[in-house]
């Protein structure tokens, strides 16, 4: 079982907009600014999209948006295209033994 | 171009050994935590361990504690990860990642190899 939890699904029309949240606690997505989000293609390397909650490596476009609130973070996804159609993790540094947390990861789907 | 190679990885019967590698170029290797993780067949991914720029600082998920030990060498540029008491549920492509900062460990990785595949079946 995953220390953060994630939909295990999610969808969005190509062009619209789609939202992933990531649900922990005050040990860790709630109280430190250390969620990242990662977009996993099966058979390749994770990619980085969002790091420390809302900030966006180079080359990321601006479409991918991260925010939290509370002990939930979130991914949005907007002007959806195929290409996007991954798997999503978010992951934090937890207080907790662990160190670092990672959710289960969200399937997206474009339609 | 910044990269990393992980390599190592292979079959191994439980209870045995592997020590995989990853090596780093194009950016100043000691001035990062590096990090690995891994994702085992239909699971998600799973950090493992992390290490401080300077290799004095060490950190290991509870289900590799203590059969795991995460180490570095600078003047290599490589990044360690040797594997002791291998189980089954080891099995898993294994991730070498940067951390995007070398302080704090954690707040994201922002470049991944391209993963080293461990066994462990008898």
């Amino acid at each position: 079982q995953s220390a953060l939890t994630q939909p295990p699904s999610a969808s969005g029309s190509l062009g619209q907009s789609v939202t992933i949240s990531c649900t922990g606690t005050s040990s860790d997505v709630g109280g430190y600014d250390y969620v990242s989000w990662y977009q996993h293609f099966p058979g390749k390397a994770p990619t980085l999209l969002i790091y420390e909650v809302n900030k966006r490596p180079s080359g990321v476009p601006d479409r991918f948006f991260g925010s939290k609130s509370g002990n939930t973070a979130s991914l949005t996804v907007s002007g959806l295209q195929a290409d996007d159609e991954a798997d999503y993790y978010c992951s934090s540094y937890t207080a907790n033994n662990n160190f670092v947390a990672f959710g289960g990861g969200t399937k997206l789907t474009v339609l | 171009e910044v990269q990393l190679v992980e390599s190592g990885g292979g079959l191994v019967q439980p209870g045995g050994s592997l020590r995989l590698s990853c090596a780093g170029s194009g950016f100043t290797f000691s001035n990062y935590a590096m990090s690995w993780v891994r994702q085992a067949p239909g699971k998600g991914l799973e950090w493992v361990s992390v290490i401080s720029g300077g290799g004095g600082s060490t950190y290991y998920a509870d289900s590799v504690k203590g059969r795991f030990t995460i180490s570095r060498d600078n003047s290599k540029n490589t990044l360690f990860l040797q594997m002791n008491s291998l189980r089954a549920d080891d099995t898993a492509v294994y991730y070498c990642a940067k951390g995007v900062r070398g302080v704090p460990l954690y707040s994201g990785m922002d470049v991944w190899g391209q993963g080293t595949t461990v066994t462990v079946s008898s």
